[in-house]
């Protein structure tokens, strides 16, 4: 099993373009997850998926959009990126959301600069 | 909203040397979860505790929550290089996703 995977892993862009973050995962989980990870902020969700046809806002939604695909994979999309989305992002997946709670599997990360 | 705060913000320890990380939540926790992220890479779930006064181990890492459900310790016992890394804890509410601390940066040196 891969478990979760991210492409690309890393991405430099320029500001005012798009882009679209790739994430899928084989372990048959049911909710899937963004995070953004700064400097001396922590990790942040960014946008979750419960469910496969459901998605909600996180913490530091604005500048993103998400779709999930299906059950394995979930998108996420800077439509016109800012330097201040220069971060690491992280995918994440869980066997569900809600309790009891499952732990979270990561990704590797991708780390994208917006100049 | 829930939020977790962890101590120290950074711990440079000795080779062999024992060391705790505590992370305090605002409210009562649900599940409290211990993640460790090597420098430039994924996080990596090390254990789940839920109950009060629970207690699990692996290898050399303990984690404990405390009866009352607000605070965790992560105890390392006789460091190794290997243990160096970003040390995360990640608070469950019941029913929003995980909420994370800022972290315990890790240094081991010889």
């Amino acid at each position: 099993n891969a478990g979760v995977t991210q492409t690309p892993k890393f991405q430099v862009l320029k500001t005012g373009q798009s882009m679209t973050l790739q994430c899928a995962q084989d372990m048959n989980h049911n909710s899937m997850y963004w995070y953004r990870q700064d400097p001396g902020m922590g990790l942040r969700l960014i946008y979750y998926s419960a469910s496969e046809g459901t998605t909600d806002k996180g913490e530091v939604p604005n500048g993103y959009n998400v779709s999930r695909l299906n059950k394995r994979e979930f998108s996420l999309r800077l439509e016109s990126a800012a330097p201040s989305q220069t971060s690491v992002y992280f995918c994440a997946s869980s066997y569900k959301q809600g309790w009891p709670s499952y732990e979270q599997y990561f990704g590797p990360g991708t780390r994208l600069t917006v100049t | 909203s829930q939020e977790l705060e962890q101590s120290p913000q950074s711990l440079i320890v000795q080779e062999g040397k024992n060391l705790t990380i505590n992370c305090t939540s605002s409210k009562t926790l649900y599940g409290l979860y211990w993640y460790k992220q090597k420098y430039g890479e994924g996080l990596i779930f090390l254990m789940m505790l839920q109950k009060g006064g629970e207690e699990k181990s692996h290898e050399k890492i303990t984690a404990k929550l405390d009866e009352k459900k607000q605070q965790s310790s992560l105890h390392i016992t006789a460091s190794q290089p290997s243990h160096a890394g970003i040390y995360l804890c990640g608070a469950d509410s019941g029913n929003t996703p995980l909420v994370f601390g800022k972290g315990t940066r890790l240094s081991v040196i010889a």
